[in-house]
């Protein structure tokens, strides 16, 4: 089974530009998720989609926004780049379900380089 | 608000020298307790789910531990390629989200 994919794998971009990032989740899982991970703060939750619905939310400015499409696939955006966007950027996808909790799998990340 | 703690930050071992990693967190409801190991500049692989107090996991020389507090990671007999950072997340009764803690480093040298 094809693991999380994700695209680009490296981005160089600069202040004040926009950016979008894609996740292919795992066949057969629903749910998708962002996180932000940088070496002061770890690991940070994003958001997550579920049936093309924004599920979750973390505390993060609404220059970050994603979507969820019909076969599942994930777009995360972030709009108006800050030095501190700086990150690697990852994906990860789980079957999901509201009775037993799933493992996350994640994908190998994209990094992201604002200047 | 979940929170989750990881000890050590950063761990150094001999090849084969024992030891164990913590994971302590305060979450409302705990639904899961997941294990992770990332190697530098690639995504977390999963490793273990722990959902109740008591339970346990084994694979190869990794053993997962589970109490009402806290989870044990506990390495027997490590190698180098057992280098890596563990992570552990939480999953609690509010929201679908993962809650991760810091990480320990662990460096196991020939």
């Amino acid at each position: 089974k094809a693991g999380v994919t994700q695209t680009p794998r490296y981005l160089i971009k600069t202040r004040g530009q926009q950016v979008t990032l894609s996740c292919s989740p795992i066949s057969g899982h629903r749910s998708v998720s962002w996180y932000q991970q940088t070496p002061g703060q770890g690991l940070q939750f994003l958001f997550e989609y579920f049936s093309e619905t924004q599920r979750n939310k973390g505390n993060f400015p609404g220059r970050f926004s994603g979507r969820q499409f019909s076969n599942s696939r994930s777009e995360m955006n972030v709009s108006t780049l800050e030095l501190g966007d700086s990150a690697l950027y990852l994906c990860a996808s789980s079957y999901a379900s509201e009775i037993v909790p799933y493992e996350q799998y994640f994908g190998p990340g994209t990094r992201l380089t604002v200047t | 608000e979940d929170q989750v703690t990881q000890s050590p930050e950063a761990l150094r071992l001999q090849e084969g020298e024992s030891s164990s990693l913590n994971c302590s967190y305060t979450v409302s409801g705990l639904r899961g307790l997941f294990w992770y190991r990332q190697d530098p500049g690639k995504g977390p692989e999963f490793l273990f789910t722990l959902y109740s107090a008591g339970e346990e996991k084994e694979k190869e020389r990794l053993k997962a531990t589970l109490t009402k507090k806290e989870s044990f990671l506990h390495i027997t007999a490590p190698k180098p390629e057992d280098s890596a950072t563990y992570l552990c997340a939480v999953e609690g009764d509010y929201g679908q989200n993962f809650v991760f803690g810091p990480g320990t480093r662990l460096s196991v040298l020939p």
